[in-house]
């Protein structure tokens, strides 16, 4: 069965950090390439982050570019968000999804003093 | 970069209704649209994949067309477990979902 479970989510200060998990298993993550999805409270969502299988393409959306990184590891079925410089309309639920509609649980990232 | 834009932003129908939910893209992305139904707390779940594709598992009530620019989602028959937002999503470069259309119950 296929499963993502994020992790790492909390309440941080503006300008702060915070490195998020997803760990993957269930299906050969190497093979795949990944998103990261935001959805801020009550609103829509919001594709915040893409890494190629290999790590070889990466993109980002305007609004965390220069902030966010995004990376993987292949050996460890795992994907990462490392977010820095926070601010407070970063506060959201970020799901990892990747393929015809596996998301995982999310995790909540809250940004306030 | 593509955008979404998604009518109507609500809707209120009853049991047994039929609904319609319109998307429309920026640009052609020939049919590389996915429909999604998220109910609070939960993260999307797929509906339909390609435009019309209707995924494993889902309920043959609910069906999706279109291709370029414009399309559109439908639920044949309103129930109540379909209280939820849609959103649709285009990954023809990238991801962007459009901004979500909120089903009530009438």
């Amino acid at each position: 069965e296929v499963q993502l479970v994020e992790s790492g989510g909390g309440l941080v200060q503006p300008g702060g950090s915070l490195r998020l998990s997803c760990a993957a298993s269930g299906f050969t993550f190497s093979s795949y390439s990944i998103n990261w999805v935001r959805q801020a409270p009550g609103k829509g969502l919001e594709w915040v982050s893409y890494i190629s299988s290999s790590s070889s393409t990466i993109d980002y959306a305007d609004s965390v570019k220069g902030r966010f990184t995004i990376s993987r590891d292949n050996g460890k079925n795992s994907l990462y968000l490392q977010m820095n410089s926070l601010r407070a309309e970063d506060t959201a639920v970020y799901y990892c999804t990747f393929g015809r509609g596996h998301w995982g649980q999310g995790t909540l990232v809250t940004v306030s003093s | 970069d593509i955008q979404m834009t998604q009518s109507p932003s609500s809707l209120s129908a009853s049991v047994g209704d039929r609904v319609t939910i319109s998307c429309q893209a920026s640009q052609d992305i020939s049919n590389y649209l996915n429909w999604y139904q998220q109910k609070p707390g939960k993260p999307p779940k797929l509906l339909i994949y390609d435009a019309s594709n209707l995924e494993t598992g889902v309920p043959s009530r609910f069906s999706g067309s279109g291709s370029g620019t414009d399309f559109t989602f439908t639920i044949s028959s309103l129930q109540p477990e379909d209280i939820a937002t849609y959103y649709c999503q285009q990954y023809d470069n990238l991801f962007t979902f459009g901004p979500g259309t909120k089903v009530d119950i009438k």
